[in-house]
């Protein structure tokens, strides 16, 4: 089945400091890739919608600035989150399209990256 | 508005019994529903996936149905496990719009022995 690997899954950085984080697509093309945001004990708030070969679109309140999102290839969308501070600490998890994935739906999600800014 | 409430917003439950979740929307117009488990710590692994002409799906021990006309969806597992012990979101996809998904807040689920 459709398999999306989201890399590293847990980071610790300094304030300030940059973070990337990685979510390819491993046996599928995804045009489309998903990038949510995840407080304890809520639910996914998603944060851009990521399409190849263009802008990624922000959801209302995010900081395009902030969140670097770029999808250069069918297989690999990246988030970086730029300066981070504390208040970024979160759980982010990214998810991609795959139409012909017949269980999900045409959606998979990654296994999340735990970012911690201290 | 588009909403996807949960009920109840956490349950335990004694290994070995059965257990029901819910569901309830106001997504329009209304494309499909699904169901995830969410271990802690992981992304969301999706168990079932039902459209406006489908009542029931199963999936192991999982059953799930949908009322399209009273707009529930109820999320049944049987036989619970130790390993059932997570988050079951509920999630509704609308037509059009782009492919957002409406994500409910989800079930917290204890299985203990």
């Amino acid at each position: 089945g459709a398999v999306v690997s989201q890399h590293p899954s847990w980071v610790i950085c300094k304030s300030g400091t940059s973070v990337k984080i990685e979510c390819r697509s491993l046996d599928f093309q995804a045009t489309t890739m998903f990038w949510y945001r995840q407080f304890p004990k809520q639910s996914l708030m998603l944060m851009a919608t990521s399409n190849e070969g263009s802008k990624a679109t922000y959801e209302q309140g995010v900081e395009k600035d902030k969140f670097l999102i770029n999808h250069a290839s069918l297989t690999l969308s990246t988030l970086t989150v730029t300066s981070a501070h504390p208040e970024d600490s979160s759980f982010y998890i990214c998810s991609a399209r795959d139409p012909g994935a017949h269980l999900t739906g045409g959606y998979t999600f990654g296994s999340g990256t735990r970012l911690t800014v201290v | 508005k588009n909403q996807v409430e949960q009920s109840p917003q956490s349950l335990i439950i004694l290994e070995g019994k059965n257990c029901t979740l819910q569901c309830n929307y106001t997504v329009s117009p209304f494309s499909n529903l699904r169901w995830y488990k969410q271990d802690t710590g992981r992304g969301p692994v999706s168990l079932t996936i039902m459209t406006f002409s489908e009542n029931t799906k199963s999936n192991g021990r999982y059953t799930a149905t949908l009322d399209a006309d009273t707009k529930q969806s109820s999320l049944h597992i049987t036989a619970s496990q130790l390993s059932d012990s997570a988050s079951y979101i509920c999630v509704v996809s609308r037509t059009g719009g782009g492919n957002k998904l409406t994500f409910g807040t989800g079930t917290q689920l204890k299985v203990e022995l």
